[in-house]
């Protein structure tokens, strides 16, 4: 694809669900980053991986957070037992190395109710 | 902990006019940084990015400008057009190299 794309973009759950974010990064991307971003302000890293390693996870803001990338490229972050204040929208980007310069997918919008 | 903040959360210009957008960082070992817009229900689109061994760099009618001994940055976008309203973000890659650090943003809102 052209660009880093993200499923679904618009997602309700009801507070105590689990839910699962995908991110489709552009091919060859070797680094891939996942970010929060609450209404009204600027997005806050959460994890990276490089290839299938997950490197840094400092973010992930409770251990209900869990994000996953198996084979290198699709990566899904997965927050169990939803809570209101999870209500954002999550960004997902990817650079073809560490230092470059980051592509946004469109991001999906977490509501919980 | 390393911040990055923008001046002016609102900056209304005239179509034609040039426009400047301010941003501090608090990370003197960042050294790479980038300045990114966002429209409404879309993901930060990289605008023009800039690295420390450098104190400006020219885009197409866009000019960033790195100041580190204040650290500040700003984003002159020249004969703002009303495709350039938007929300902007600057953002500072941090001294890992693995994430990116961003500001809060700056509304620009372009009047015809």
């Amino acid at each position: 694809g052209a660009g880093v794309s993200q499923s679904p973009r618009y997602k309700v759950a009801k507070r105590g669900q689990d839910v699962a974010l995908r991110c489709d990064p552009i091919s060859g991307h070797v680094s891939l980053f996942w970010y929060q971003q609450a209404l009204g302000q600027g997005p806050e890293f959460l994890t990276y991986f490089q290839n299938e390693a997950q490197l840094d996870k400092s973010g992930l803001p409770s251990d209900r957070f869990f994000a996953e990338r198996p084979e290198g490229s699709v990566s899904t972050l997965k927050i169990q037992r939803t809570q209101q204040e999870d209500s954002a929208v999550y960004l997902c980007a990817s650079s073809l190395v560490r230092d470059y310069e980051q592509y946004f997918g469109p991001g999906t919008r977490l509501t919980v109710t | 902990g390393e911040s990055v903040g923008l001046h002016l959360p609102t900056l209304s210009v005239q179509e034609g006019d040039n426009s400047i957008i301010n941003c501090a960082y608090s990370n003197s070992a960042s050294d790479y940084f980038i300045w990114y817009k966002q429209e409404s229900g879309k993901g930060p689109q990289f605008i023009i990015d800039i690295r420390s061994n450098m104190d400006k760099r020219q885009g197409q009618r866009v000019t960033v400008l790195l100041n580190k001994t204040v650290k500040h940055l700003s984003l002159q976008i020249a004969a703002t057009q009303p495709g350039d309203s938007a929300v902007y973000f600057c953002a500072a890659l941090g001294e890992y190299g693995n994430k990116l650090v961003f500001g809060a943003g700056t509304i620009l809102r372009v009047k015809s």
